[in-house]
């Protein structure tokens, strides 16, 4: 039967400020980590995507931190706008190539203007 | 640029009749495209693996008989969710990964709502 429903975590954030979303993995072996941005009635849309052997990279406003000891994953989106307002999943992979990804529980992101 | 698009992108129907979702990767091939499901304020689950010239690869939990996937060409995977009851009402979305991009991610398709009355 259907699962009962969970409340987002949600952050909202002031426009043009700085946001930080985090989320927890669960398999120590993934190795290959992506944040995905769903607006309201659409698929998950590619943001950033970090290996295992990195522990930061950086897009167009976006960085994404990962710490592989305590298996920690962050999403860091700069100067936000109102067009950042989302729900944000990140999502794992035990091994790129293997494909199937596992995903997050997802974090509502609000912009206030 | 790697585009998915599914078809319908909504649907409604009666309980007990079976819907016919497509997903189409327009400008890749892919060998393999996934199925997902998505409740309301919930994450994306994984539903099955569909595999081009075999069967489907369906994760724990998730019927095979009545998620019938088939992915008859490198652009093309359908799922039928069969003999539909109103727990079905889900947003299902595809995803495909280019066959001769193997560094590329996955990219996702629009979703499909179904709702079954």
């Amino acid at each position: 039967g259907e699962s009962v429903g969970l409340h987002l975590p949600t952050l909202s954030v002031q426009e043009g400020d700085n946001s930080i979303i985090n989320c927890a993995y669960s398999n120590s072996a993934s190795d290959y980590f992506i944040w995905y941005k769903q607006e309201s009635g659409k698929g998950p849309q590619f943001i950033i995507d970090i290996r295992s052997n990195m522990d930061k990279r950086q897009g167009q406003r976006v960085t994404v931190l990962l710490n592989k000891t305590v298996k920690h994953l962050s999403l860091q989106i700069a100067a936000t706008q109102p067009g950042d307002s989302a729900v944000y999943f990140c999502a794992e992979n035990i091994s790129f190539g293997n494909e199937k990804l596992t995903f997050g529980t997802g974090t509502r992101l609000t912009i206030i203007p | 640029g790697a585009v998915v698009s599914q078809h319908p992108s909504w649907v409604i129907c009666k309980s007990g009749t079976s819907v016919k979702i497509e997903c189409r990767s327009l400008d890749f091939q892919a060998t393999t495209m996934f199925w997902y499901r998505q409740f309301p304020k919930q994450s994306l689950m994984l539903m099955a693996t569909s595999n081009e010239g075999s069967k489907a690869t369906y994760e724990q939990g998730v019927e095979k008989d009545k998620f019938l996937i088939n992915h008859a060409s490198l652009t093309l995977s359908t799922l039928t969710v069969t003999s539909a009851h109103p727990e079905d009402s889900s947003f299902y979305i595809c995803s495909a990964r280019p066959s001769d991009r193997p560094q590329e991610t996955q990219y996702f398709g629009p979703g499909t709502r179904l709702l079954v009355l």
